[in-house]
């Protein structure tokens, strides 16, 4: 079972398209994050988000943690072309004991294609 | 460009064979964390070194080993290699311990085991 859920798996829309891809999961996150990654490349951070409720605005993307602190939504506004790529969320379990570690669990990716 | 740096690029090699992937971290960083990513499993976390030390160990096979030296760069050596361990290794570096402290990924190393 996978601890962080990523839907869908694969989308593809037309360029000025609106979308949204969800990350889901049971278990507290003290921190989410959200990365892009290209084919053959190491994921590139796009943002943290540490707070429940937190809404993130990067130009045309925002990003959202959910107040439970257990979810988190990406949507891209107008997409273009150079969105293209794989989105992966990934959390770092809330440790009552002990402190973070920092290690993240992934999800599996929505691999998001735009058609000009 | 993260800062991150991890060489080779590409590795093939055979199977019962043992090889070495390295990692500089990011100018100032002090943890390391290695991932493995696959098609089938996505990117899983190994195991992380904070200043020399081992602070976190995820699903690491026993054939895996990391080190973290004194200046910081960082070795992951894979022993007895099986085909399933074909995938991408990739190192990430942060400033400190807690998530918040943002991970910066390396290029990756493409292992093949033929």
């Amino acid at each position: 079972t996978q601890l962080l859920e990523q839907s869908p798996q694969f989308l593809s829309i037309q360029e000025g398209e609106n979308l949204t891809v969800y990350c889901n999961s049971s278990s507290v996150f003290s921190s989410l994050q959200w990365y892009r990654q290209e084919p053959g490349e190491g994921p590139v951070l796009l943002v943290t988000v540490v707070t429940g409720g937190e809404v993130k605005k990067l130009k045309r993307l925002t990003f959202q943690f959910g107040d439970a602190r257990k979810d988190s939504s990406l949507h891209i506004t107008a997409a273009q072309p150079g969105d293209t790529g794989l989105y992966l969320c990934a959390g770092e379990l809330w440790v009552v004991y002990g402190g973070s570690q920092g290690n993240l669990i992934f999800g599996k990716g929505t691999k998001l294609s735009v058609k000009p | 460009d993260s800062g991150v740096t991890q060489t080779p690029k590409h590795l093939i090699t055979a199977t019962g064979q043992r090889v070495t992937l390295r990692c500089s971290p990011r100018s100032g960083d002090l943890s390391v964390y290695w991932y493995q990513q696959s098609l089938d499993q996505g990117l899983q976390f190994l195991i992380q070194y904070y200043n020399g030390e081992e602070r976190a160990k995820g699903n690491i096979l026993e054939r895996f080993s990391a080190q973290q030296f004194p200046d910081l760069h960082s070795e992951l050596n894979l022993s007895s290699l099986e085909l399933g361990d074909s995938a991408l290794y990739f190192c990430a570096s942060s400033t400190g311990l807690a998530g918040f402290y943002e991970q910066y990924f390396g290029p990756g190393t493409r292992l093949t085991v033929t």
